[in-house]
């Protein structure tokens, strides 16, 4: 695997409905990103985890949000009740160690819409 | 807290030279980096500068002078697969237990004409 993996692509919602979102980084790399892009903007920082620790939640992460790495390996992203609000793309992001001079990987992203 | 500016949109011509400015304030700083992003993908890794100085890597530079908080990428020979959003981030923190979030510009979409 060379690339960060998120599955579904798209998504398509009801308003109140639960949705999960899956990402699988770079195998070796240890910190993991949530992005959240909405159109004409750029990615807003959502959650970060280094290894299985969640260490930082962004205010955008209200409490219907929650984000699990339970081995340290792949993640997940759970919104509950979701919102038309919550339309977006989300993106997942790894990279190995501190910053270094290759940046971010991100993944292709999950395209959720709620109608 | 954080600001970030670029332009909301430029044109320019096939081959042809294009910058691309952007101008930030925040609160502590660890490094500027400029992403590429394709309508509907994801974005994708340019450059980074955490010192001040031109980076040059192929048909893209990239300018950072920290002291006026302000950064340029510089497309030379511009292709039509250059039309692409570009995304001016940085990192504002620099800790042993920093995260190293990225927080970005709106972008600037390039669109390069024939």
């Amino acid at each position: 695997d060379t690339g960060v993996s998120q599955d579904p692509r798209h998504k398509i919602t009801k308003r109140g409905q639960n949705v999960t979102f899956r990402c699988d980084p770079i195998s070796e790399h240890n910190r993991l990103y949530w992005y959240r892009q909405t159109l004409g903007q750029g990615p807003e920082f959502l959650t970060y985890f280094q290894n299985e620790a969640q260490l930082e939640k962004s205010r955008l992460l209200s409490d219907r949000f929650s984000a699990e790495r339970p081995k340290g390996s792949f993640s997940t992203l759970e919104i509950q009740r979701t919102e038309q609000g919550d339309s977006a793309m989300y993106l997942c992001a790894s990279i190995l160690g501190p910053l270094s001079d290759y940046g971010y990987t991100f993944g292709s992203g999950t395209r959720l819409t709620v109608v | 807290g954080q600001n970030i500016d670029q332009p909301t949109e430029m044109t320019a011509t096939e081959g042809a030279i294009v910058q691309i400015n952007c101008t930030y304030q925040t609160s502590g700083f660890n490094g500027l980096f400029w992403y590429q992003q394709h309508a509907g993908e994801a974005p994708t890794f340019l450059s980074y500068n955490v010192l001040d100085g031109l980076e040059e890597k192929g048909r893209f530079s990239s300018f950072l002078s920290r002291s006026k908080g302000y950064s340029y990428l510089l497309l030379k020979e511009l292709q039509m697969k250059d039309s692409a959003s570009y995304l001016c981030a940085v990192t504002p923190r620099s800790s042993g237990a920093g995260s190293y979030q990225l927080t970005f510009g709106k972008g600037t979409k390039l669109s390069v004409i024939p």
